[in-house]
C-alpha cells in the first residue's frame, strides 16, 4: 500500500474564500481521487485525477468550485473555491493501486473543513 | 444512479462472537467488493475485497459475494472490541469508480 499525506490536517476558514488541499504519495501513481465525506456521512467522489489529463467529474461538482491539479504522479491538490458553510466536511484524497481486478483505492488522513 | 444499501446500526456483538455485516447494490455491472473499516475520525483502511462468487478468507475476515442476489458481507470471525468502527461496503464500476454505502457501525462488547 501507499503512504499518503494531505495538508491541512484541518483549517478553519471565513465563507467566500478558497482553501487548497494538498495530497502527497511517497509512490507514483496512476489514479488519485477525491472524496468528500459531510458529518454522519459516507463518502462521496468528487473527482478522479489523472496525470497529463483534466479531472473527471461527477455529477453534482463542477471544476469552477473544486478546481484541481495533478501535476506529477505523486501529487495532486483540491481547491474548495468560494467556500460556504456547506463545504464544512472531511475531504479524502485516495489512490488508485493497480491490481489484476483493477484499482484498489488507499486512502490519506483526511483534511477537517470547518466554514463559518 | 448506483445503490448501496447497508443497515446503519449499530450492531452489538458480544467480544469472541461472530459478527455479520450485509450489502446489497443495485449495479449488475460492479465488478468487484471492497469492504473497508473506518474508526471515529480516522479515514477509511482497507479490509480485504472479493470479486468471485463465494466466500474469500483473510485472518478473522470473510467475504461472501452472491452476485445473483446482488448481495456481499463481511464476516468478522472472534470479535474483538478492536474492530468497534463503521464498516463500509464499496462496489466498484468499471474496474476505478468506487460507491460507498452509508455503513454499518459495529460495536463488540467486553
Amino acid at each position: 500500500s501507499a503512504v499518503i499525506s494531505q495538508k491541512p490536517s484541518r483549517d478553519i476558514c471565513q465563507r467566500g474564500t478558497s482553501l487548497t488541499i494538498q495530497c502527497q504519495v511517497d509512490s507514483q501513481v496512476t489514479m488519485m481521487f477525491w472524496y468528500r465525506q459531510q458529518p454522519g456521512q459516507s463518502l462521496t467522489l468528487i473527482a478522479t485525477a489523472n496525470q497529463g489529463s483534466e479531472a473527471t467529474y461527477e455529477s453534482g461538482f463542477v471544476i469552477d468550485k473544486f478546481p484541481i491539479s495533478r501535476p506529477n504522479l505523486t501529487f495532486s491538490t483540491l481547491t474548495v473555491s468560494n467556500m460556504s458553510p456547506e463545504d464544512s466536511s472531511i475531504y479524502l484524497c485516495s489512490v488508485g493501486t493497480g491490481g489484476t481486478v483493477g484499482e484498489t483505492q488507499y486512502f490519506g488522513p483526511g483534511t477537517r473543513l470547518l466554514v463559518l | 444512479q448506483k445503490e448501496v444499501e447497508q443497515n446503519s446500526g449499530p450492531l452489538s456483538v458480544p467480544e469472541g462472537a461472530i459478527a455479520s455485516l450485509n450489502c446489497t447494490y443495485s449495479d449488475r455491472g460492479s465488478q468487484s467488493f471492497f469492504w473497508y473499516r473506518q474508526y471515529s475520525g480516522k479515514s477509511p483502511e482497507l479490509i480485504m475485497f472479493i470479486y468471485s462468487n463465494g466466500d474469500k478468507e483473510d485472518g478473522r475476515f470473510t467475504a461472501q459475494l452472491n452476485k445473483a442476489s446482488q448481495y456481499v458481507s463481511l464476516l468478522i470471525r472472534d470479535s474483538q472490541p478492536s474492530d468497534s468502527a463503521t464498516y463500509l461496503c464499496a462496489p466498484t464500476y468499471n474496474f476505478n469508480k468506487f460507491y460507498f454505502g452509508s455503513g454499518t457501525k459495529l460495536n463488540v462488547k467486553p
